[in-house]
């Protein structure tokens, strides 16, 4: 079974700064590859798919890359509302799998 | 514009059954597949399984089959998860959320439904 592992698990970042999340899958995956941000107390919100395109709205300071078994999500420079949990999600394999999440907070 | 709205919180005891509904609103609901995924307190996402609104298809990760039951009320536009022998590790946010296609992301989320269990 798929297994999708995101490292770190807590990021300390200072605002302004750059920020690198990673995800690797256990096995090579095609691109369907998509990022999601959990704030406190919200839903998930979808930020990028197909690795690399940002679904709406999503501000371009956010970018993904990737292919294989290796991806990230980078955020060029990092506000206030960007301190949350990010969880990457391949949604072809059955059964969908995301990663355990990379906490990203304030340094 | 599109909404998913979820039913409120649940206080259930360990062997007791939850059904949770997703109310779909802003789009045509039998299109977008509904997937639900919950979070336990300090815990990731877990992909729960799969629904298709039009034909009443479903899928469900090993660990919840025979105990999860997705299905649809098509004049309602609504979604329901139904979770049978509850237990104390099942206290979790349950969310409903709708993906396009099998092989799309979730672009729409419900807004969570807490359901915790407990003696």
């Amino acid at each position: 079974e798929l297994v999708m592992t995101q490292s770190p698990a807590t990021l300390s970042v200072s605002p302004g700064e750059r920020a690198t999340l990673s995800c690797r899958a256990s096995q090579s995956v095609n691109d369907k590859v998509a990022w999601y941000q959990v704030r406190p107390g919200q839903a998930p919100r979808l930020l990028l798919y197909g690795v690399s395109i940002r679904a709406t709205g999503i501000p371009d300071r956010f970018s993904g890359r990737g292919s294989g078994t290796e991806f990230t999500l980078t955020i060029s420079s990092l506000q206030s509302e960007d301190f949350a949990v990010y969880y990457c999600h391949h949604y072809t394999n059955w059964p969908q799998v995301f990663g355990q999440g990379t906490r990203v907070e304030i340094k | 514009q599109v909404q998913l709205v979820q039913s409120g919180t649940e206080v259930k005891k360990p062997g007791d059954s939850v059904k949770i509904s997703c109310k779909a609103s802003g789009y045509t609901f039998k299109i977008f597949d509904i997937y639900w995924v919950r979070q336990a307190p300090g815990q990731g996402l877990e992909w729960m399984g799969w629904m298709n609104p039009n034909t009443g298809s479903t899928g469900y990760a090993q660990k919840f089959q025979g105990r999860a039951s997705m299905t649809r009320d098509k004049s309602l536009n609504t979604a329901y998860l139904e979770v049978s022998g509850l237990k104390s590790d099942d206290t979790a946010v349950y969310y409903c959320a709708r993906g396009e296609s099998p092989s799309s992301p979730y672009d729409y989320w419900g807004q969570g439904t807490l359901v915790t269990v407990s003696s």
